[in-house]
């Protein structure tokens, strides 16, 4: 298809161990975003990629995530010993750059036990 | 800090009724300002933007909005609800010179026949 595609869908996991969520962004697109919606909550900006930039990291929640974009496309987001309050739906969006319009995946629901 | 309020948790109304949707931000300088909606099992899709210009944007699915600067609010609307326009509304505010979305916690529309 030619939108944002991720995986897995849903992720259980227990506390403790870590997750790696996978999000294949629309092809050309050159920024690509990760985004959290807790139960309750908006959604909340964790990370973001821009071409070759270094990528704006600026609201990951503690030092357990991190994310990766390989070769401008795919990125991968790593979360390290999770906790319980990690349990979210994990989006990712990409697009074109600024001020285009973010085109956002199904996500993957993440639930730590 | 910039923030996105929408005062309205949940609305109901009656299949053919008009909608409005308050969104309120909090942003020094001119915003980007954006609907998404988002359907059960299904990722975020944008409705309407608005960067500069009209102030009254329109959007798809019959939907628009108006930017008052005075009032700090972005306000969605639509003139006749359809049963299919029941999902989760989030209204965002892009930061200058970056495509960071801050979202709202969201208004939850539904629609009674």
């Amino acid at each position: 298809g030619a939108g944002v595609s991720q995986s897995p869908s849903n992720k259980v996991t227990e506390k403790g161990k870590d997750v790696e969520l996978r999000c294949d962004p629309i092809s050309g697109h050159t920024a690509l975003y990760w985004y959290r919606q807790s139960l309750g909550q908006g959604l909340e900006f964790l990370i973001y990629f821009q071409g070759n930039s270094a990528p704006d990291k600026s609201g990951l929640p503690s030092d357990r995530f991190s994310a990766e974009r390989t070769g401008g496309s795919v990125s991968t987001l790593t979360i390290q010993r999770t906790q319980q309050e990690d349990s979210a739906v994990y989006l990712c969006a990409s697009s074109l750059g600024r001020e285009a319009e973010q085109f956002f995946g199904p996500g993957t629901r993440l639930t730590v036990l | 800090a910039q923030s996105v309020t929408q005062p309205d948790i949940h609305i109901t109304v009656s299949e053919g009724a008009s909608l409005e949707l308050r969104c309120n931000y909090s942003y020094g300088a001119t915003p980007y300002l954006f609907w998404y909606v988002q359907s059960p099992g299904q990722g975020l899709q944008l409705l309407l933007k608005y960067f500069s210009g009209d102030t009254l944007v329109q959007g798809i699915k019959g939907f628009e909005a108006e930017f008052k600067r005075s009032q700090s609010s972005f306000n969605l609307r639509k003139p006749s609800v359809h049963w299919s326009d029941a999902a989760e509304y989030f209204c965002a505010v892009g930061r200058e010179n970056t495509d960071k979305l801050i979202f709202g916690t969201g208004t939850r529309l539904q629609v009674f026949p």
